[in-house]
């Protein structure tokens, strides 16, 4: 089974500043998948991706196969970044998605 | 465009009672799935259903039933609510075609969120 750890598992930080989560899994994957789970609860697909990196807007997402890890970064952090950011990846041979625990952030004003 | 609908958002049930989560998408995937999301957890695999038709358990799948009645609808039913049963339900649905990875992407209901006395 595949591990995913996610750090920092909290994170609050001050609007304006440049924002990284890390993702970890222990098992080589076909694809990783960041989502964004709001205060309300509803849960939103951010990126997918295999390799390299990825951007959307001021969200950037990377991945490196060779070290199991990727990252996501937020530019310019807003408080409507807030929010639990989650890491999945999608093992070989299936459509099955293993998470992690998530990472809750919080942008002061 | 709705996506993917879940009802209820909120249930309350005593021990042993039954009852059934409804999912509903309108995006012609071909994959949906049922999920369970615990304080300090990540979400776990209760079912899954490839296609029309089938149907195979996931991570945690105990207590639990699944129907897939068409390609739009996947539906939980709990048939003996317990205590243990209490989480947050999510519903999601994807095209899941190995070839693309977009494809594979999941689109997630709102939730349900369960509490059983």
């Amino acid at each position: 089974k595949n591990e995913v750890e996610q750090s920092p598992q909290n994170l609050t930080a001050q609007e304006g500043e440049f924002i990284t989560i890390n993702c970890s899994y222990s098992v080589g994957i076909s694809a990783l998948h960041w989502l964004q789970q709001h205060p309300g609860g509803g849960i939103v697909s951010l990126f997918m991706l295999s390799s390299g990196k990825k951007k959307h807007g001021r969200l950037i997402a990377t991945i490196n196969i060779q070290e199991k890890h990727s990252s996501l970064h937020i530019t310019a952090s807003h408080p409507r970044d807030s929010a639990v950011y989650i890491c999945a990846v999608k093992n070989f041979g299936n459509e099955k998605l293993t998470f992690g625990t998530g990472t809750r952030l919080t942008i002061i004003p | 465009n709705a996506g993917v609908t879940q009802t209820p958002k909120f249930q309350v049930l005593k021990t042993g009672q039954s009852m059934t989560l409804q999912c509903a998408q309108d995006m012609n995937h071909n994959s949906m799935y049922w999920y369970r999301q615990d304080p300090g957890m990540g979400l776990r695999l209760i079912y899954y259903s490839a296609s029309e038709g089938t149907t195979d358990k996931g991570e945690v799948p105990n207590g639990y039933n699944v129907s897939r009645l068409n390609k739009r609808e996947f539906s939980l039913r709990l048939e003996s609510a317990a205590p243990s049963q209490t989480s947050v339900y999510f519903c999601a649905s994807s095209e899941a075609q190995v070839t693309s990875l977009a494809k594979n992407i999941q689109y997630f209901g709102a939730g349900t969120r369960l509490s059983v006395l």
